[in-house]
């Protein structure tokens, strides 16, 4: 069965340094992957979605990379800021489904 | 704009009892998603629309769970002879109808089964 697994539960930086999550996936071929951002009591909000043949995508601070060999995404988040603490999920889809599946989430806490 | 408006945002009720909890998507948002987020989880797919007719229903967990969406728009999301295991937060989610689009969440919906 798909299975999508994003790295350690929680993850703890210092400010200012690169946060990288990792989003690692089996039994599935994504055309897609997006990364949503999720703060406490809130809903997930949308952040960066690469598809299956693009290596790397770019947003101010944010990196995602997408290696369909590896199975894997990877999400930076460079010169970190305590406000960038939160949840983060990955998403994979297909385009001829409808839905995506989503990962648990590693959520990040930066600290001053 | 407006974003998506989910209604109540808290419910508490007693086991058995049958609750319905709605969902406003985007204005001319096609496609609308919904899911179940347990405590510290990530989201598990429910039910999602396109238009108004549901092509993926796979996620719904039983046949207490039940939705339907009006008009393109307004959807419902009814669960019968609630169960302790169904407390969870229930999002929903609009987009555009291409698959990838960005979805737009809610805040959702937190019920608690006492």
């Amino acid at each position: 069965s798909q299975k999508i697994e994003q790295n350690s539960e929680a993850l703890n930086i210092q400010e200012g340094k690169t946060a990288t999550l990792t989003c690692n996936y089996t039994n599935y071929s994504p055309a897609y992957l997006q990364w949503y951002r999720q703060d406490p009591g809130r809903g997930p909000v949308f952040l960066l979605l690469i598809r299956e043949n693009e290596k790397e995508k770019r947003k101010e601070r944010l990196k995602v990379t997408f290696d369909t060999t590896l199975k894997q995404s990877l999400f930076h988040i460079t010169a970190s800021q305590p406000a960038d603490s939160a949840t983060y999920l990955c998403a994979l889809g297909r385009t001829n489904a409808g839905k995506s599946t989503f990962g648990d989430g590693t959520t990040l806490t930066v600290k001053p | 704009g407006a974003g998506v408006s989910q209604s109540p945002s808290n419910k508490v009720t007693e086991k058995g009892k049958d609750v319905e909890l709605r969902c406003d998507p985007i204005s001319g948002h096609t496609a609308l998603y919904w899911y179940r987020q347990s405590l510290g989880q990530g989201l598990e797919f429910l039910i999602y629309f396109q238009g108004n007719s549901a092509p993926d229903k796979s996620g719904l967990p039983s046949d207490r769970f039940s939705a339907e969406r009006t008009g393109g728009s307004v959807s419902t999301l009814t669960i019968q002879r609630t169960q302790q295991e169904d407390s969870a937060v229930y999002l929903c989610a609009s987009s555009s109808p291409f698959p990838d689009q960005p979805q737009h969440f809610g805040d959702g919906t937190r019920l608690s089964i006492l």
